[in-house]
C-alpha cells in the first residue's frame, strides 16, 4: 500500500505564474489536509477536503488559492499568480475519515519556490 | 485563536543525557499529536495522545498529557544522535478527530557525541 503520494517534489515558478500541487491520499482514504510549512515554522493548516467537497477552508488564503478533491484523481492545490511569500514546503496529509483513533499520514511534501 | 508554545525551540544536547520538551497549548483538547521531522523530510508520527493522564513510550521517547494543565511533554532518555530531528506537538482545537491541526514552531534537536 503506497503511502500519501505527492507531486512535484519540488516546483520552482516565476512570479505571477500558476502553481499546481497533487496529493494522492492512501488507498481507501477519502480525506485530505493540506498544510504550509514555512522556513523554520510549524505546519499551518490550509483546507480540509472530502471527495468533491470542500469541509474547512478557514486556513487558505482568500485570494489566489483553491483546491479540489475530485471524485477521480488526486486532490490539487492550486496557487495563481504566485508571489515570493508563496514559497514554502506544502504538505498533504490523508485519513480513512474523521473517527476518534483514525491517524493521518503525511506525504513527502512539495517545495515550491518562486523566483 | 488556539496557540501551541513549544519549548525549547533549540536544544543541543550531549549523547547519554535526558531532556524534556515542552508543549503548552491555550484551549481545551484531549487531542494531542507528536511528530519527527528530518531536514528536508516529511513527518513521521510518534505519538497520539487521547485522554488526560495518557502517556506512552516508544525507546528513548516518552510522551505525556496532562489536560488540566494544558501541556505534554516529550521526554528523551539516554539520548543517541540518531534522535536529531525537529519534533512538532500538535493539537486537535476540535477534538473530533479531524486533522485540522494547529502545530507548535517546533523544536530543533541536536545530540552531540
Amino acid at each position: 500500500n503506497a503511502g500519501v503520494m505527492q507531486n512535484p517534489r519540488h516546483l520552482v515558478r516565476r512570479r505571477g505564474q500558476e502553481a499546481r500541487l497533487r496529493c494522492s491520499p492512501m488507498k481507501g482514504h477519502s480525506h485530505v489536509y493540506w498544510y504550509r510549512q514555512l522556513p523554520e515554522e510549524g505546519l499551518k493548516f490550509m483546507v480540509y477536503l472530502q471527495k468533491e467537497n470542500i469541509i474547512d477552508e478557514s486556513g487558505m488564503p482568500k485570494e489566489r488559492f483553491s483546491a479540489e478533491f475530485p471524485k477521480e484523481g488526486p486532490s490539487i492545490l492550486r496557487i495563481q499568480q504566485v508571489v515570493r511569500g508563496d514559497s514554502a514546503a506544502y504538505f498533504c496529509a490523508s485519513s480513512q475519515g474523521a473517527m476518534m483513533n483514525t491517524e493521518a499520514f503525511f506525504g513527502q511534501g512539495t517545495r515550491l519556490t518562486v523566483v | 485563536e488556539l496557540k501551541v508554545e513549544q519549548n525549547p525551540l533549540f536544544l543541543s544536547m550531549q549523547e547519554g543525557k535526558n531532556y524534556t520538551i515542552y508543549c503548552n497549548y491555550s484551549t481545551t483538547s484531549d487531542r494531542l499529536y507528536w511528530y519527527r521531522q528530518d531536514p528536508g523530510k516529511s513527518l513521521e508520527s510518534l505519538f497520539v495522545l487521547l485522554s488526560n493522564g495518557a502517556v506512552k513510550q516508544e525507546g528513548r521517547l516518552m510522551a505525556s498529557l496532562d489536560t488540566k494543565a494544558r501541556l505534554s511533554t516529550l521526554h528523551i532518555t539516554a539520548a543517541v544522535h540518531d534522535l536529531s530531528a525537529t519534533y512538532f506537538c500538535a493539537v486537535d482545537p476540535y477534538g473530533a478527530g479531524s486533522y485540522q491541526l494547529t502545530f507548535g514552531k517546533g523544536t530543533k534537536l541536536s545530540v552531540i557525541p
